[in-house]
């Protein structure tokens, strides 16, 4: 079946910028994590959901970063007035139940390059 | 609060090598989850294996063996007879039950392993 796909893979913004990045995860899986993974570094937790409810987004660096998913699937994380500290590997990952111990399966990644 | 710490930067290893990944975490919680994920250049992390607090016995798939030891809070990870397409980034985590940290992965710094021909 389809893994979780992410769109764009790559994206370039000027400073100042406003970007969103989507998620698709695996269907009929609950939960849906964000992580932000600096290079060279593993990745960091941003926030999750419980189909549409957002229980954690404490990860979140700050309230320029904004996360939704409606209608308990697709997601979207955005990033308002980009900052070059912005730049990273967005992963999202989704697992079936919602459970501490769940396997989280990953999407390819967005590159976001802000320059 | 919880954390995972890969020693090792980097790894090098002539195929057919044996290479071991070493893993040690750090939690208050009692019951938690261990994962291993591989990182190939395309970026994508792969799932190789969980392992929970509860099940010391150590796994064996293929190539792949990994070692848990609750006495020393380690999880090490070992590729037998190494071969090019292991060349990856290796990235343990760690999952707790306990308060605020339910439901998320804490990842080391990750293990680049280079195998050459």
């Amino acid at each position: 079946g389809a893994g979780v796909s992410q769109s764009p893979r790559y994206k370039v913004a000027k400073r100042g910028q406003d970007v969103a990045l989507r998620c698709d995860p695996i269907s009929g899986h609950v939960s849906l994590f964000w992580y932000q993974q600096a290079l060279g570094q593993g990745p960091e937790f941003l926030t999750y959901f419980q189909n549409e409810a957002q229980l954690d987004k404490s990860g979140l660096p700050s309230d320029r970063f904004f996360a939704e998913r409606p209608e308990g699937s697709v997601s979207t994380l955005k990033i308002q007035r980009t900052q070059q500290e912005d730049s990273a590997v967005y992963l999202c990952a989704s697992s079936l139940e919602f459970s501490f111990g769940e396997t989280q399966y990953f999407g390819p990644g967005t590159r976001l390059l802000v320059l | 609060a919880q954390k995972v710490t890969q020693a090792q930067t980097e790894i090098s290893v002539v195929e057919k090598e044996d290479v071991t990944l070493d893993c040690v975490y750090e939690t208050r919680d009692s019951t938690y989850y261990l994962f291993w994920y591989k990182q190939p250049p395309s970026g994508e992390l792969v799932f190789l294996i969980r392992r929970n607090s509860f099940d010391e016995q150590n796994e064996i798939s293929g190539r792949y063996s990994w070692n848990f030891q609750k006495s020393t809070s380690s999880f090490n990870f070992t590729i037998t007879a190494s071969q090019v397409v292991d060349s990856a980034v290796y990235f343990c985590a760690l999952s707790a039950a306990g308060g605020t940290s339910y439901g998320k992965l804490t990842f080391g710094q990750g293990t680049i392993l280079t195998v050459h021909p």
